[in-house]
């Protein structure tokens, strides 16, 4: 019954090597985000999608590319990995709108770096 | 630029006590505040919305409370269970769905 769903749960990849993560939705929500989170460090903003609107945030390594082809799916694609790209990355949905509602994240996909 | 803190890092109590941890933010311009659970390795799931306009939340055993103009949140968890052991953190929301998040408190309630 989960809501918003990421893959891989693990990634190991090697330094360099292009990897991808994806993140599917059920619940039909406008806008969808990809968070990266170190140990002990709060979440960080990289980009979000409000329909097809992308958002990149400016800290945002240009290493770091997302695709959203439709409204259900969301990939973040992540070009030359470096040591310092090893982290959690959370993908997250909201409805959007004239209300305010809760963010819904997935488990997270933890990427190695080797 | 907001910045979001919450103190204290970590926190350990015995079964049942009440317990409060605090969120703050430096900039009142905001849409609303969430506050979150994690627990190790996995992702984030929310507890409680606050919108801008409300003083306070409450679902079960947690209530949230908000106060913009001094920026600060708190969320309260009464009785508290070895279950309620997890990390706790608050994300603000300028208005514009780019959610900024604490650092989190890490509690352990101990049995």
């Amino acid at each position: 019954d989960a809501m918003v769903i990421q893959n891989p749960r693990y990634q190991v990849t090697q330094f360099g090597k292009p990897v991808t993560l994806s993140c599917s939705q059920t619940l039909n929500h406008n806008v969808m985000y990809w968070y990266q989170q170190k140990s002990s460090q709060a979440p960080k903003l990289l980009f979000h999608y409000y329909d097809k609107d992308f958002n990149n945030e400016a800290d945002t390594p240009d290493n770091f590319q997302s695709r959203r082809p439709n409204t259900s799916f969301c990939f973040l694609d992540i070009r030359s990995p470096g040591l310092g790209d090893a982290a959690m990355y959370l993908c997250a949905t909201t409805r959007g709108g004239p209300t305010n509602e809760k963010l819904f994240f997935g488990s997270g996909t933890q990427l190695s770096v080797l | 630029k907001q910045e979001v803190t919450q103190i204290p890092a970590a926190l350990s109590v015995p079964e049942g006590e009440n317990l409060v941890l605090n969120c703050s933010f430096t900039d009142s311009a905001i849409y609303n505040l969430q506050w979150f659970r994690q627990d190790p390795g996995k992702g984030l799931t929310s507890l409680l919305l606050i919108q801008s306009s409300q003083r306070e939340q409450t679902s079960g055993r947690l209530n949230a409370s908000l106060d913009k103009s001094s920026g600060r949140s708190t969320l309260y968890i009464a009785a508290s269970q070895p279950g309620d052991s997890a990390t706790y953190l608050c994300a603000v929301d300028p208005g514009t769905y780019k959610y900024i998040f604490g650092t989190g408190t890490r509690l352990k309630v101990l049995a």
